[in-house]
């Protein structure tokens, strides 16, 4: 079937503009997380969404960064007034149900969409 | 807090030589850990996890991995890689029950060289 979907594939951008960036999950996955790799690191936590209610988004930058799952589906990544340090590849991930009492679930990631402010 | 270290950022291997691609983890608790595999320009790919009970991982590619509590290591092995087996690979884990936030390495580039 379908795995996770994540456009743009890329975009290129103007600091101080906004980007959204959208993920589609696999269909009848109610978990979905936001991960951000910069350059020569591993992906790093943004943000984790239990059907439609970000259940931590501990891992936001700030707070020019946000993120919407209106319909407990498809997230958008929103980023007010970029800066070059945000450029990086922004990933997406769902699991089917949550961590639950076990974090045992495998995260199935999208291709990501790599970010460049200039 | 947890953290993981990839020690190797570029291994070199030839066609069908052995390969061991190296993790250490940090943890207070009991960690579940993971191996993924990231192709160019694709997304990451579950190789194997390590959740409870033999500590011996056999995931798919013909890869596998060995958890050793004592030395809080989960080093990746493959008896004889191929060209293919290029990519980036990074170890992860998570806090154990409940838990749902990855921690990753910072990643091990692998050349299989012909």
């Amino acid at each position: 079937g379908a795995g996770v979907s994540q456009t743009p594939s890329n975009k290129v951008t103007e600091k101080g503009k906004y980007v959204e960036l959208r993920c589609d999950p696999i269909s009848g996955h109610t978990a979905l997380y936001w991960y951000r790799q910069s350059l020569g690191q591993g992906p790093e936590f943004l943000i984790y969404f239990q059907g439609t209610g970000a259940a931590d988004d501990s891992g936001l930058p700030n707070d020019r960064f946000f993120a919407v799952r209106p319909e407990g589906s498809v997230s958008t990544l929103k980023i007010q007034r970029t800066e070059r340090g945000d450029s990086a590849v922004y990933l997406c991930a769902s699991s089917l149900k949550g961590p639950g009492l076990a974090g045992q679930e495998t995260q199935y990631f999208g291709p990501g969409t790599r970010l460049l402010v200039l | 807090a947890q953290s993981v270290t990839q020690l190797d950022s570029q291994v070199p291997v030839f066609e069908e030589a052995p390969v061991e691609l190296r993790c250490n983890y940090s943890s207070s608790v009991s960690v579940y850990l993971f191996w993924y595999v990231q192709y160019p320009n694709q997304g990451l790919q579950l190789l194997l996890k390590y959740l409870s009970g033999s500590t011996l991982v056999k995931g798919i590619n013909g890869f596998e991995a060995e958890f050793n509590k004592s030395q809080t290591s989960f080093h990746l092995r493959k008896p004889s890689v191929h060209i293919s087996d290029t990519a980036e690979y990074f170890c992860a884990l998570k806090m154990g029950a409940g838990s749902y936030q990855l921690t990753f390495g910072k990643g091990t580039k692998l050349s299989v060289i012909p």
